[in-house]
């Protein structure tokens, strides 16, 4: 099964900072995605790529940026956190077919202050 | 026409009970309906998925219920365990395959 792992599974960052969150899958699959899940929001998709170097906007882009330099990699950046941007961070990737499935990691909680 | 709308936002069922969980959507282009579980700590993990040409899919005690002409469809947990505690998430895309999610349902089960 294919398994995708972000580096941080919690992380505290103060008002401005510029951040990083990595995904990392260990197949060759094309589709990867950005979500922040927030209670009574459900997920909601900040970026998602279709292939190295390539990107595309979700719904709330807003403060975040992305970088996809190697397919099994796909960076979520928040240019200058703010506070308002605390919450869970889920990467996904899609491994196509007919069933459309998505597998997620673990999410990472980001505590901004 | 994009929205994916999730009801009851949290459910409270006893042990062995019935948990129902209803979704509704506008866009009829779409044509993949999957429902995705959520345990605590961890990203939701794909349960169990219903196409628009049959009316209902059963995989052991889950069973998606799907009403075309309505627009809705339903998750249906029978014997309810407190295994089952975890968030709920409904779906769908068309065959740009992109997923429009629900909002989330948070099923506690009472032993």
């Amino acid at each position: 099964d294919v398994k995708v792992t972000q580096s941080s599974r919690y992380l505290v960052k103060r008002t401005g900072e510029k951040v990083f969150l990595e995904c990392v899958q260990d197949m060759d699959h094309e589709n990867m995605f950005w979500y922040r899940q927030d209670p009574g929001l459900g997920l909601r998709l900040i970026y998602f790529s279709y292939d190295v170097k390539m990107k595309e906007k979700g719904d709330i882009p807003e403060g975040y940026s992305v970088s996809r330099e190697k397919k099994e990699r796909f960076s979520l950046i928040l240019e200058s956190a703010s506070t308002n941007q605390t919450s869970m961070y889920l990467c996904a990737i899609r491994t196509g077919g007919r069933m459309r499935g998505y597998t997620f990691g673990s999410g990472t909680r980001l505590t901004v202050v | 026409q994009q929205q994916v709308k999730q009801s009851p936002q949290s459910l409270i069922v006893q042990k062995g009970g019935i948990s129902i969980i209803n979704c509704a959507y506008e866009n009829t282009a779409f044509d993949y309906f999957p429902w995705y579980q959520q345990f605590p700590g961890k990203g939701p993990a794909l349960l169990i998925a219903i196409r628009p040409d049959v009316s209902e899919k059963k995989e052991g005690r889950f069973t998606i219920s799907f009403n075309k002409s309505a627009k809705q469809f339903s998750l249906h947990i029978m014997d309810s365990q407190p295994g089952d505690s975890a968030t709920y998430f409904c779906a769908a895309s068309d065959s740009n395959y992109q997923l429009i999610w629900g909002a989330g349902t948070k099923l506690i089960i009472k032993p």
